[in-house]
This record gives structure tokens, sequence and C-alpha cells, in this order.
């Protein structure tokens, strides 16, 4: 089932680096969500895009960069990684903003 | 603000037993509300979403509005249901996705 992937699925880095996580879709789908998952937090909305080209803030935001210039793919970049960034980040896509997300197998990123 | 609150973060019931698993809701308008569940070693995956009014695996889940809950019910747990389950609401724009923190149900044979 390729569906929705994710990688690298393990990821340490250094603060101060800039790491980029990639999520590929094969569904065409309009949607596509970053999450980060903590613990005490559930996961949180990073960034989501309505469709190619189109981005918009979450809740969580700030220190992350996304595009997406093609509609499979929706990397998300750190620019400049710090230890609180430490967390698992699960890519989604969907139909639309009111339907069912369906979730990558996640991203665990250490920042040292 | 915590839009989406579980009050539990554990949750440990006899297999057979009944189970429901808490979920609150923050929002003004109409959301749509889901329960996600994330088995062990496994994707997060939808169980069950209020509008298809469906129950999944025996579980079960009625809107509130009167009490903006969306509690999660199973009358015979199994262990095959221990999980980590997440309840989670849309709102009307793509940035109003949010999740709660999750609990952690455990079915003792």
């Amino acid at each position: 089932d390729a569906g929705i992937t994710q990688s690298p699925r393990y990821k340490i880095t250094e603060t101060g680096r800039q790491v980029t996580l990639m999520c590929h879709q094969t569904w065409s789908h309009s949607y596509m969500f970053w999450y980060r998952q903590d613990l005490g937090h559930g996961l949180r909305l990073i960034y989501y895009s309505a469709a190619a080209d189109i981005t918009d803030k979450g809740e969580v935001p700030d220190g992350y960069v996304v595009s997406r210039s093609k509609t499979e793919n929706f990397p998300l970049t750190l620019e400049s990684a710090t230890r609180s960034q430490t967390s698992v980040y699960f890519c989604a896509s969907s139909t639309s903003s009111y339907n069912e997300q369906f979730f990558g197998p996640g991203t665990r990123l250490t920042v040292l | 603000a915590q839009r989406v609150t579980q009050p539990e973060k554990l949750l440990s019931v006899f297999k057979g037993a009944p189970v429901e698993l808490k979920c609150n809701y923050s929002y003004s308008g109409s959301p749509e509300l889901f329960w996600y569940v994330q088995y062990s070693r496994q994707r997060l995956q939808l169980l069950l979403r209020h509008i298809s009014r469906e129950s999944i695996k025996g579980f079960t889940a009625d809107l509130n509005k009167g009490e903006t809950s969306f509690h999660l019910k199973k009358p015979f747990a199994q262990e095959e249901d221990s999980a980590m389950y997440y309840c989670a609401l849309s709102g009307s724009t793509g940035n109003q996705f949010y999740f709660g923190t999750g609990t952690s149900l455990t079915v003792i044979p």
C-alpha cells in the first residue's frame, strides 16, 4: 500500500542544521498536512496545503517552512533545527479539509 | 485553549467489560468530530466519524452538542482493542484540525 510515504523514518541532527522531511502521496489528494506528536500535546498541526502552491499555517508553524510545487509532494523544512523540535512528525492527506485524513508512518526526529 | 480534551491518558479494562473513552470539545459553529486509532506498530487511522453514524469494530460515538462531547463506547472490550485513541475535531477551514492528547487503552485478558 504505497499510498502515503515519509522519508526518512528516523533522523538525528544537530542544533542549527537545516533538515527536510519528505512526504509523498499517490492518491492525488488535494489536501496535505504536517503534524508533530509530542507527549502531553497529542498531534498538533504545523502547516497544511489545500492544493499545489497553496499553503497555510496551522497551530504551531514557527521554525518550519513548507512548499508544494507538485500535488503529490509536501516537504517540511526546519530551517535551523532546535532541540524543542525533537518530535515525531506525521504527514497526512485528504480529499478535503473536512474528510478523513490518511496518515504516513511518521518520522522520528531527534535534534541534539 | 485546548480545543479537544481527552481527560484520561491511560485506561485499563478487562476483556468483556464495557469501555468508554471520553472526549470533550470547544468550538463555536458546527465541527466535524472523529475518532482515530493507532494500533501498535501501525499507522494512525480513522476509526469513525460522527457524520457517518456507523459502528466500527463494535465502537460507537454519539455527538452531544449540549455537552460538547463525543465519547467513544464499546459494550464488550476485546484484547485487540488495545491501542492509542485520539479524538479529533475539524472546523470550517483547513487549518482548523485539532487532536486531543490521546488515551491509551489496555484491555486486560
